[in-house]
């Protein structure tokens, strides 16, 4: 109950096309859902985060959405560049009233943008 | 402010030895989180602490591993004795209550051989 499943594992596409990231979780308890990226070599640094009282959220070329009756939630990004190239990671959490960071992630999706 | 800080950078040790990491969350954050990084199980949390209470240690893998921040500006995760399969990137967060995210270090590439 406590997973954050995530697909794909990798995820190729053509610079300016959209890349789509899913994930499921089980545990109705969570209550915020950030979007990780990391470049190699460096930690993990928020993308955009959601709440379960919107359906989307959007942020430049980032766009959450989140089914709640489905309990999944996607990261969409538009005209993808190559220094989009990173891994991702969703995550779910219990705590969004403090503690952000006690966070459960997916296992992450390898993202290459091609020029 | 200088974000999370994170030393060694990188730490090779032998079987047996004890290894200590180190964090400065960002200052005026009143949460600290200490993670694992693995290919095999990606970012797990291991404890975390709350105005230098440890909350959750139930993501501590055994009694080898334990954790302490003795004020607000400081944090330790030691594994004593290191085993092989403690070889992972280790990630200190911080955060505050009411804020909006959880700011990550840089990580600590532990190698134990």
């Amino acid at each position: 109950q406590q997973q954050v499943k995530q697909s794909p594992q990798s995820l190729i596409v053509q610079k300016g096309g959209i890349s789509i990231i899913n994930c499921a979780y089980e545990n109705t308890a969570f209550d915020y859902f950030p979007w990780y990226q990391q470049f190699p070599g460096k930690g993990p640094a928020l993308l955009i985060a959601i709440r379960p009282d919107v359906s989307e959220k959007k942020e430049g070329r980032f766009t959450i959405s989140f089914n709640k009756s489905a309990k999944q939630f996607s990261l969409h990004i538009m005209d993808s560049q190559p220094g989009d190239s990173a891994t991702y990671f969703c995550a779910a959490s219990p705590d969004y009233g403090g503690s952000q960071g006690n966070l459960i992630f997916g296992k992450g999706t390898k993202l290459s943008v091609k020029p | 402010d200088a974000g999370v800080i994170q030393s060694p950078r990188h730490e090779v040790t032998e079987m047996g030895q004890e290894v200590t990491l180190r964090c400065k969350p960002i200052s005026g954050h009143d949460y600290l989180f200490w993670y694992r990084q693995t290919m095999m199980r990606g970012l797990e949390l291991l404890i975390y602490f709350n105005n230098n209470v440890p909350i959750d240690d139930s993501g501590m893998p055994e009694d080898r591993f334990s954790a302490k921040m003795p004020n607000a500006s400081f944090s330790t995760l030691k594994i004593q004795p290191s085993e092989p399969r403690d070889s992972a990137v280790y990630f200190c967060a911080s955060s505050f209550w009411g804020g909006t995210e959880a700011f990550f270090g840089q990580g600590t590439r532990l190698t134990v051989v």
